[in-house]
């Protein structure tokens, strides 16, 4: 039973670049959202989709960051010209909705991206 | 606008003593809190969870309570152990809105002496 798997575990970019960060859920999970984790900082939402469909991306800026999680494959988080503030721990967490009370998300391992 | 606080950033206990970290949220449709643990370079874990018809959730340790009326709740964790130390993040969900949008707190960092 493979947990969330996001990869790469570390990325560099130089700014202007771009960074493609990419997460697979737990098996039989159709739901996926994204954080973001600053320095010293608390777990920040950014967006919460489901296959195919954005469901609330009230935490994602609104220039140069965009997510997807197609049908088939991983769903990724693309920053494009990343700049020396998208440094940050970004994590993915999975969910299976089903209408227990006690639903939980399961996290990724994170991808710490640095910027140069 | 921060809907779940946790005021304190840090926290330090000694081995075997209780462990109490505090969560304050502010939307009263938050209907259901979990908290997290988290290591340096791991992702969170699930610890444990509580609805709001209930007012206290216990497993082994780790005990959460909740007060909806001061929209505060709280983790205890007896007796602490030095693997207890760790980031801890509450988090706040309104689950009758049917998004399943969940809302981290700041978290505080526990350390447990020994």
């Amino acid at each position: 039973n493979a947990g969330v798997m996001q990869n790469p575990r570390h990325l560099v970019r130089r700014r202007g670049q771009e960074a493609r960060l990419r997460c697979s859920p737990m098996k039989g999970h159709s739901h996926v959202y994204w954080y973001r984790q600053l320095p010293e900082e608390g777990l920040k939402f950014m967006v919460y989709l489901q296959k195919e469909n954005i469901i609330d991306e009230s935490g994602m800026p609104k220039e140069r960051f965009s997510a997807e999680f197609p049908k088939e494959g991983p769903s990724i988080l693309r920053i494009q010209q990343v700049v020396r503030g998208d440094s940050a721990a970004y994590f993915c967490a999975s969910y299976k909705t089903g209408g227990a009370t006690n639903e939980k998300l399961f996290f990724g391992s994170g991808t710490q991206l640095s910027v140069l | 606008d921060q809907q779940v606080k946790q005021n304190s950033p840090s926290l330090s206990v000694q081995e075997g003593r209780i462990s109490i970290l505090n969560c304050d949220y502010t939307n009263s449709m938050f209907d259901y809190f979990l908290w997290y643990k988290k290591y340096p370079a791991e992702g969170p874990t699930f610890l444990i969870s509580i609805s709001s018809i209930k007012d206290k959730n216990e497993d082994g340790r780790f005990t959460v309570f909740l007060n909806k009326s001061a929209k505060h709740l709280s983790l205890h964790i007896v007796p602490s152990q030095p693997g207890d130390s760790a980031v801890y993040f509450c988090a706040a969900s309104a689950t009758t809105s049917g998004t399943y949008k969940y809302i981290f707190g700041t978290g505080t960092r526990l350390k447990v002496l020994a």
